[in-house]
């Protein structure tokens, strides 16, 4: 496996706690990525990053908040859990801009209720 | 929209046997990448095959092969002597050069029978 590592694995949280999800990469990759997957939706890009402090929206942005203080660290913030944000989080990396190989963590599964 | 569409939820095949995932995507583009990628239960998300669209040569990995039809926007995924350790969930994946996306489709569960 690509040297990524996601934590928590698994969190139950309640409704309006805020949350925070780490992603932590040893491969030196520029990109990193947060997605969600969700059934009958596949996996939706949530942030994404270029670089230390350079972050930009995906498709399903609406709630979240990422930062990225070094290159290795990635962190994806729920800043008021909802029942909507029920997911599994993945978090993935590339080292090109054009998502030619994408890496993946092993997920988090967050419920929020 | 941008869409990768699988119609096919669930899919079985017979151990040893051949199976032929289906794929179809939407865009404007000329240039862009198709994936495969693998999700077992272990929720491992595993790239099994890529094909670049300027490529007109099928890729093939092992007993994974593609047939890429890129005037009907078509990708399917074959999988050649399916062994219990192929049973998994399939994404189709597409993204764009330059872009910073990779569009999902919702996916194909896959059983092996014994």
């Amino acid at each position: 496996d690509a040297g990524i590592t996601q934590s928590p694995r698994h969190k139950v949280t309640e409704t309006g706690t805020p949350v925070t999800l780490r992603c932590h990469q040893t491969e030196n990759h520029r990109y990193m990525y947060w997605y969600r997957q969700d059934p009958g939706h596949g996996l939706r890009l949530i942030h994404y990053s270029y670089g230390v402090k350079d972050t930009d929206k995906g498709e399903v942005s609406d709630g979240y908040s990422v930062s990225r203080s070094k290159t290795e660290d990635f962190l994806l913030t729920l800043e008021s859990a909802t029942s909507s944000q029920t997911s599994v989080y993945f978090c993935a990396i590339s080292d090109g801009a054009s998502n030619e190989k994408l890496f993946f963590g092993s997920g988090t599964q967050l419920s929020v209720l | 929209a941008q869409t990768v569409t699988q119609s096919q939820p669930e899919m079985s095949v017979q151990e040893a046997e051949t199976v032929t995932l289906s794929c179809t995507y939407d865009t404007s583009e000329s240039d862009y990448y198709l994936f495969w990628y693998k999700q077992p239960p272990s929720r491992q998300m595993i790239l099994v095959i890529r094909q670049e669209a300027y490529k007109q040569q099928n890729a093939t990995e092992n007993r994974f092969s593609v047939n890429f039809q890129k005037a009907a926007k078509s990708f399917s995924l074959k999988i050649s002597d399916s062994q219990l350790g192929d049973a998994a969930m399939y994404f189709c994946a597409r993204s764009e050069t330059g872009a910073n996306n990779l569009f999902f489709g919702t996916g194909t569960r896959l059983t092996v029978i014994p």
